[in-house]
């Protein structure tokens, strides 16, 4: 059973426009999210976390909204650039629980930003 | 600052030879240590975490195997490989309490058994 979904396998946006990457839970234990961005052939990078006493964090162009109600968060990227143009992964974990602190990871987005 | 390497970067292997893939990670303390596998076209799969040296949890039931013979020295290890241990293995790092922390990834190292 899958725990953290990223329905959307693929997003094209054009430069410039704003880019939203979806991501939903079932676990109700979760209480930590974080979005990391991979180029192929190398490892994930860290983008930006939120934990769940908020509701938005930003960071630059990247900000990350969540809706523990709607067990749901997306990741805004303003202004889009070529450069942004990777897969994109969602992540949860909670402290105790099923998961015991594991991160869970969703199956990835892949943005493509055309110039 | 704190770093992490994995090597070899890159990997050609017979089934049913062994494996030894090595991770370490430098300028942090007791750091959790997690191995991860992707599969062509999946997401991240969680394989091992070690909270210490010599305590290694395993995640997923397999022919594979992780040792922490060092404090920042993480090693996944096979005796016969598979078709299907092929994949992309990561290496990752945290400091804190488990659950709540950023995990930070090594550089991979892409294995192909044939």
């Amino acid at each position: 059973d899958q725990q953290v979904k990223q329905n959307s396998p693929s997003l094209s946006v054009q430069e410039g426009r704003i880019s939203i990457l979806n991501c939903d839970y079932t676990n109700s234990m979760f209480d930590y999210f974080l979005w990391y961005k991979k180029y192929p052939a190398e490892g994930p990078t860290f983008l930006i976390s939120i934990s769940s006493i908020k509701d938005k964090n930003e960071d630059g162009r990247f900000t990350v909204f969540l809706n523990k109600s709607a067990k749901h968060l997306s990741l805004h990227i303003v202004p889009s650039q070529p450069g942004d143009s990777a897969v994109y992964f969602c992540a949860a974990s909670a402290p105790y629980g099923g998961s015991q602190g594991n991160l869970i990871f969703g199956k990835g987005t892949k943005l493509s930003v055309k110039p | 600052s704190q770093t992490i390497h994995q090597w070899p970067a890159t990997l050609v292997q017979p089934v049913g030879s062994p494996l030894s893939l090595e991770c370490t990670v430098e300028g942090t303390s007791n750091p959790n240590l997690y191995w991860y596998r992707q599969a062509a076209g999946r997401g991240l799969q969680l394989l091992f975490y070690s909270v210490g040296i010599g305590q290694i949890s395993s995640e997923v039931p397999q022919n594979l195997s992780a040792s922490r013979p060092q404090d920042r020295q993480f090693i996944l290890s096979s005796k016969k490989l598979l078709l299907s241990d092929s994949g992309f293995y990561l290496c990752a790092w945290s400091v804190g309490d488990r659950g709540r922390e950023t995990q930070y990834f090594g550089p991979g190292t892409r294995l192909l058994v044939l």
